[in-house]
């Protein structure tokens, strides 16, 4: 089955102590981007991957870092998660860019306290 | 630059009646435009989008949308709602130019009163 695959779903933890969600496809996509969503703001790009080790910064990029190791792989982390970053994030591939159709993970609720 | 507005936070009609949910963007080239809806608990999922030729677009779950460059519009319709319609809807605009990126309304959220 065509999917991406985000974890954790959810996720608690404290201020600073730096963590990772992971995101994975199995659709050969090159496009992948992480997402947030808040309430009244939509989603907002953080970051993209046009392929491998291609990286650059969405809407939103203070505070997260990506890489792109592997094709299928996306990985988001966050090196000292804030309460601000307190959010639901979401994980996106496509073949391509443009007018290729995205898809999404389930989500990551993110809770920092 | 490019942007999305989606008018209406919220949106209410009753079960049997018109889905009318307004998108409206703003690019300097031809865009690609999309509608995604999403479930509580879920991720988006693509209801239907619009690349090139008929400007009248038919997608999943009886819902359509028609691009009218004039009005720079992409309103998503369905004739008559299903309490299963419940969701939030979201419009999203994409543009070849460079590299792609795509720019998300804020969204609308639809109730479907029995």
């Amino acid at each position: 089955e065509a999917q991406v695959t985000q974890n954790p779903r959810y996720l608690i933890t404290v201020t600073g102590k730096k963590l990772t969600v992971t995101c994975s496809q199995n659709m050969n996509h090159e496009y992948m981007s992480w997402y947030r969503q808040d309430p009244g703001l939509g989603l907002r790009q953080i970051y993209y991957s046009m392929n491998v080790e291609v990286t650059d910064k969405g809407d939103v990029p203070e505070g997260y870092k990506v890489s792109r190791k592997e094709k299928r792989n996306f990985p988001l982390i966050l090196e000292s998660p804030s309460p601000n970053q307190t959010s639901l994030y979401f994980c996106a591939s496509s073949l391509k860019g443009g007018g290729t159709e995205a898809f999404f993970g389930q989500g990551t609720r993110l809770t920092v306290v | 630059a490019q942007s999305v507005t989606q008018l209406g936070s919220h949106v209410s009609v009753s079960e049997g009646a018109l889905v009318l949910l307004r998108c409206n963007y703003s690019s300097s080239v031809p865009p690609y435009l999309f509608w995604y809806v999403q479930y509580p608990n879920q991720g988006l999922q693509l209801l239907l989008k619009y690349t090139t030729g008929a400007t009248l677009v038919k997608g999943i779950n009886g819902f359509e949308a028609e691009f009218k460059k004039s009005e720079t519009s992409f309103h998503l319709t369905k004739p008559s709602a299903h309490m299963s319609d419940a969701a939030e809807y979201f419009c999203a605009v994409s543009v070849k130019s460079g590299t792609y990126k795509y720019i998300f309304g804020t969204g609308t959220r639809l109730k479907v009163l029995a």
